[in-house]
């Protein structure tokens, strides 16, 4: 049991490159989410699902998209990278959402954008 | 705007001693309340968590307290341990009415001395 898997875990872009972030989970759970972490600010949800062909915009969605085509994957796509998209992005699934009191966080990805 | 503020941004404790984060918050309709411990390299994982029915919560060394007038939380690490430094996070989220978001403080560096 993997739990939820981030691939790649570090990655280099140029600026105005674009790239996937993958993420599997294999606990059949229903709500994926993304979220970034920068230094001394926490973590901030980018986009969410609560299930299979349904997404939802977080806090800080500009700059990236979402798909859901299973339940087990929900990749973040970034278009034309930008600095500002210097982040460890982190990839967590919920069985039933908030209501379940637990999010699975993966162990990341860092991306540098130069 | 920050929903969720954290204190302090590090703490140094030394073994045996008891560690001390608060937290606070704005919105009035959150209603689930979760620590999340993350140690470096790994992704975040949920410690404990508490709903505001209740004004304590304990789960080994480790207790929230819960000030639901005061709008203010804290996390209490009993005999704290090396093994128990990492960054610690707060968060808040409404988990009624369909809201997936939970928000996170910025973070609290624990370090340990043996």
């Amino acid at each position: 049991n993997a739990g939820v898997t981030q691939t790649p875990k570090f990655r280099i872009l140029k600026i105005g490159q674009s790239m996937t972030l993958q993420c599997a989970q294999d606990m059949n759970h229903n709500y994926m989410y993304w979220y970034r972490q920068d230094p001394g600010m926490g973590l901030k949800l980018i986009y969410y699902s609560v299930g299979a062909g349904i997404t939802d915009k977080g806090e800080v969605p500009n700059g990236y998209n979402v798909s859901r085509s299973t339940t087990e994957d929900f990749p973040l796509r970034l278009e034309l990278a930008a600095p500002s998209q210097t982040s460890v992005y982190f990839c967590a699934s919920s069985l039933l959402g908030l209501n379940t009191g637990e999010l699975f966080f993966g162990e990341g990805s860092r991306l540098t954008v130069l | 705007q920050q929903q969720v503020k954290q204190s302090p941004q590090s703490l140094i404790v030394q073994k045996g001693g008891i560690s001390i984060i608060n937290c606070a918050y704005e919105n009035t309709a959150f209603d689930y309340f979760p620590w999340y411990q993350q140690f470096p390299g790994k992704g975040p994982a949920l410690l404990i968590a508490i709903r505001p029915d209740v004004s304590e919560k304990k789960e080994g060394r480790f207790t929230i307290s819960f000030n639901k007038s005061a709008k203010q939380f804290s996390l209490h690490i009993m005999d704290s341990q090396p093994g128990d430094s990492a960054t610690y996070f707060c968060a808040a989220s409404r988990t009624q009415g369909g809201s997936e978001k939970l928000v996170f403080g910025k973070g609290t560096k624990l370090t340990v001395n043996p």
